[in-house]
């Protein structure tokens, strides 16, 4: 089946540094990756779509210049967190659509990111 | 925003029992996914729904899709242990963007 890594799994930072956060889809190729952000006992908020060789699409309310997206092939999207905040602290999980995949079809979830700031 | 309302958002049951989560969403759909995310970790899928489908088996799992009521159900026969997790709705509801917009989530827990 699709697998879809992400590294680090887990980040400890001081306040005010970057934190980047790669998503590799590992057996198939992705136009198109998302980002998510999910806090403690909460759900998953989109954060931005990341599309190969354009701009992210970011949410409403998602900073593009706090957290950076860079799509640069089709097996991987960065997402930079620029000067992080202890608010900043949450699990980040990237899914992949594979190329050619149908409308609607299953999206393949990354294992997450669990970044923490001090 | 969120789209699904998930209910119970807590439930708790006896190893060997059925459980049974209810999802309801707001807007038209293509398609409902079912989630599973065991604490700390990523998602697994478990099944996918589309919009005129109306039931959906695999394995010990049942899923059902009321289009008219915006509402699904997935059900989980027998449970065991290794239920035990966060399960959530997805709806992919924007046609060509395919983004997913998840519900809140039902915390189940199996007790042996």
């Amino acid at each position: 089946g699709a697998v879809v890594s992400q590294h680090p799994s887990r980040v400890i930072c001081k306040s005010g540094t970057s934190v980047k956060i790669e998503c590799r889809s590992l057996d198939f190729q992705a136009t198109t990756m998302f980002w998510y952000r999910q806090f403690p006992k909460q759900s998953l908020m989109l954060m931005a779509t990341s599309n190969e060789g354009s701009k992210a699409t970011y949410e409403q309310g998602v900073e593009k210049d706090k957290f950076l997206i860079n799509h640069a092939s089709l097996t991987l999207s960065t997402l930079t967190v620029t000067s992080a905040h202890p608010e900043d602290s949450s699990f980040y999980i990237c899914s992949a659509i594979p190329l050619n995949r149908g409308q609607g079809e299953t999206q393949y979830f990354g294992p997450g990111t669990r970044l923490l700031v001090l | 925003s969120q789209q699904g309302e998930e209910d119970p958002q807590a439930l708790s049951i006896q190893e060997g029992e059925n459980a049974t989560m209810n999802c309801s969403y707001k807007t038209s759909i293509n398609n409902l996914q079912w989630y599973r995310q065991n604490s700390g970790r990523g998602l697994v899928h478990l099944i996918l729904i589309r919009s005129n489908e109306r039931e959906k088996h695999s394995g010990r799992l049942r899923v059902t899709l009321d289009t008219s009521k915006k509402s699904s159900s997935l059900l989980i026969t027998a449970s065991r242990a290794a239920d035990t997790a966060s399960y959530f709705c997805a709806t992919d509801v924007f046609r060509g963007a395919q983004k997913l917009v998840f519900g809140q989530g039902t915390r189940l827990t199996i007790n042996p």
